[in-house]
């Protein structure tokens, strides 16, 4: 079975700089997609960006970019230049491309922006 | 555009109570459903979905069920609550995957469940 691993539970960086989210995930399979999704403390959670494992180029979504590495299962977050708005619960997850409708969360990871 | 609706947002219900929790999506038509529960420091937890009206897969034997009685209509239900039902509940939308697309999913605001 699939299964997501986000060891740090917490994290914290100052306003402005730069931070990074560690994930890595156990799978047999080849075609997959890795997201990372945010939940403000407002609750709803929301994408924060994308990853086909058939791409080799890392994603980017403005501040935020992936370091997917498919050989060591390794999906990493960065935040450039943080903002306060950046503090949540950040989320990693996996879903099977072609599989069944079923995307595996890790457990989350809470960080904190300090001003 | 699309929207998803869940309610009640809070609820706080005895032991051996029922529950009933509802979702509705707008705006699309025929999308994958989900309920996940949420518990401090474990992440969210699949615990049913649907591709389709009356088709539910349930990934977790408990004390819950799920309907889907109409399209767009997720239903999370319980006859007898029990101390470890408390949560927060999640629900989520998807469109149905083609070639090409990811299945992101949408997710409600949630639904707070304390059972006392």
């Amino acid at each position: 079975a699939q299964t997501v691993t986000q060891s740090q539970p917490e994290m914290s960086v100052q306003e402005a700089e730069t931070v990074t989210l560690s994930c890595t995930y156990d799978t047999s399979e080849s075609d997959y997609y890795l997201f990372w999704y945010k939940q403000p403390p407002s609750r709803q959670m929301i994408l924060v960006i994308r990853q086909e494992a058939y791409k080799q180029q890392n994603a980017t979504e403005n501040r935020f970019s992936v370091n997917f590495q498919k050989a060591a299962k390794s999906f990493s977050l960065k935040i450039s230049d943080s903002q306060l708005g950046d503090a949540a619960m950040y989320f990693c997850a996996y879903l099977l491309q072609g599989g069944s409708e079923k995307l595996v969360f890790g457990k989350g990871m809470k960080l904190t922006v300090n001003p | 555009s699309q929207t998803i609706h869940q309610w009640p947002a809070t609820l706080v219900q005895p032991v051996g109570s029922p529950l009933s929790l509802e979702c509705t999506v707008e705006g699309t038509s025929n999308p994958n459903l989900y309920w996940y529960r949420q518990a401090a420091g474990r992440g969210l937890q699949l615990l049913f979905y649907s591709v389709g009206i009356g088709q539910i897969s349930s990934e977790v034997p408990q004390n819950l069920s799920a309907s889907r009685p109409q399209d767009r209509q997720f239903i999370l239900s319980s006859k007898k609550l029990l101390l470890s039902d408390s949560g927060f509940y999640l629900c989520a939308w998807s469109v149905i995957r083609l070639a090409g697309t990811s299945g992101e999913l949408f997710f409600g605001e949630g639904s707070r469940l304390t059972v006392l």
